[in-house]
């Protein structure tokens, strides 16, 4: 079935610098693409989502790019801010037959120092 | 728009009860989701339906653990008998069509099992 890896675990940066955080996918059916911010003791919430027509989407300071072709994908944020600090989590959609169903990354917490 | 809705927020109960898990989806959607939250493991899917039929259980972890959809906005998931391992923040989700769509959280059930 659909795996989807992400990396790095855990991301440190100073405020204002970019952070980026890239998954993989191995489902080549897998055509939509959401990033979800969940901060402590939050639920996760949709911050950005890509679909396979479209190979970069921007959204002022956080952008998604897809490569279909090597199956991976990346959260980009410029200009971060202490409140960027949660863990994000991205997702595949899963193979046809499967519906709705999401296939989520293991998340990545970061931090971003003031 | 009320979003999902989930009840309890908190549940403190001692091992061998039975524990209810509610939720609302969001009104239209046709997908719901039961996730679970743990530091060691993660987001994992429990089980989700689809217009009230439950379509993949698999990630259910024993026969403890069930949950029913009686109709398009309630949602159960019950533990029965509970033990400390269950202990984890659960979360619903709904979506609204298939594949390609955000999933929206519920602030999710803080459960601890003593």
């Amino acid at each position: 079935g659909e795996n989807v890896e992400q990396h790095p675990s855990t991301l440190s940066v100073q405020e204002g610098d970019s952070a980026v955080i890239k998954c993989t996918y191995s489902d080549s059916a897998s055509n939509y693409f959401p990033w979800y911010k969940q901060e402590l003791g939050k639920r996760p919430q949709l911050i950005i989502d890509i679909r396979s027509n479209v190979g970069e989407k921007k959204d002022q300071r956080i952008a998604v790019t897809l490569n279909k072709t090597a199956k991976h994908f990346s959260l980009h944020i410029t200009e971060t801010q202490p409140e960027d600090s949660a863990v994000y989590f991205c997702a595949a959609s899963s193979p046809y037959n499967q519906g709705g169903k999401l296939i989520f990354g293991q998340g990545t917490e970061l931090s971003v120092k003031p | 728009d009320a979003g999902v809705i989930q009840s309890p927020r908190h549940e403190v109960t001692e091992m061998g009860q039975e524990v209810t898990l509610r939720c609302k989806p969001i009104s239209g959607h046709d997908y719901l989701f039961w996730y679970r939250q743990t530091m060691m493991r993660g987001l994992e899917l429990l089980i989700y339906f689809n217009n009230n039929v439950p379509i993949d259980d698999s990630g259910m972890p024993e026969d403890r653990f069930s949950a029913k959809m009686p109709n398009a906005s309630f949602s159960t998931l019950k533990i029965q008998p509970s033990e400390p391992r269950d202990s984890a923040v659960y979360f619903c989700a709904s979506s609204l069509g298939d594949r390609n769509q955000p999933q929206h959280f519920g602030d999710g059930t803080r459960l601890s099992i003593l």
